[in-house]
């Protein structure tokens, strides 16, 4: 099964704070992508990638930049982070031409 | 850009009997439904999926149907298990970008003794 990594595991901070959750996969997976899971909003994406150096804006992009500066290595970025933000992120990872998603342990963030 | 509907968003159901999730959908290209199954703590998990050329899969105890003509597509669990109790989402990749679906707001199951 494929792997898909995320750090830290849960994030505290304040409001107007800078925050960088990290994703990492090892399984040379072209595409690589950023959700949030909110009660009653389901999983919804952020941004994603389809190699080192692209960037695709998903759904719900206001308030996030994200980089993809490897093949492995999907970061998202919250520069002045906002109580709305306070969520579980979700990385995942798809092989080009298959259709499953992979996805990371997740990513609680709270931000005060 | 598509939209997927779910329901209900919790579901209760005895164990041994059947429980039936249905989704709905808006962009009629729309052409792959994955139903992936999220337990507690846990990440979301692919268990089955459907491509619009087919109406009917079955994998173990997890039917899935597919109405193109009507835009909906349901998960059904026969002979729930407790340890069938999870959040389900459904999804749907549109036909414009194939790059990206778009998930249902999720299905929490509960299986009762």
């Amino acid at each position: 099964e494929a792997a898909v990594t995320q750090s830290p595991r849960n994030k505290v901070t304040v409001t107007g704070g800078n925050v960088t959750l990290s994703c990492r996969q090892t399984n040379s997976h072209n595409y690589m992508y950023w959700y949030r899971q909110d009660t009653g909003h389901g999983l919804r994406l952020i941004h994603y990638s389809y190699g080192a150096g692209n960037l695709q804006i998903g759904d719900v992009p206001d308030g996030y930049k994200a980089t993809r500066t490897t093949q492995e290595d999907f970061f998202l970025l919250l520069e002045l982070a906002s109580p709305s933000q306070t969520s579980l992120y979700f990385c995942a990872s798809r092989r080009q031409n298959y259709a499953e998603q992979f996805f990371g342990p997740g990513t609680r963030l709270t931000v005060l | 850009g598509e939209q997927v509907e779910q329901l209900p968003s919790i579901l209760r159901v005895q164990e041994g009997s059947s429980a039936s999730i249905n989704c709905s959908y808006e962009d009629s290209a729309s052409n792959y439904f994955p139903w992936y199954k999220q337990e507690p703590g846990e990440n979301p998990k692919l268990i089955i999926d459907i491509r619009s050329n087919m109406e009917r899969k079955q994998i173990q105890e997890l039917i899935v149907l597919l109405d193109k003509k009507a835009k909906r597509f349901s998960l059904h669990i026969t002979d729930t298990q407790p340890g069938d109790s999870a959040m389900y989402f459904c999804a749907a990749r549109g036909g414009t970008n194939t790059n990206k679906v778009v998930f249902g707001t999720g299905t929490r199951l509960q299986v009762l003794p």
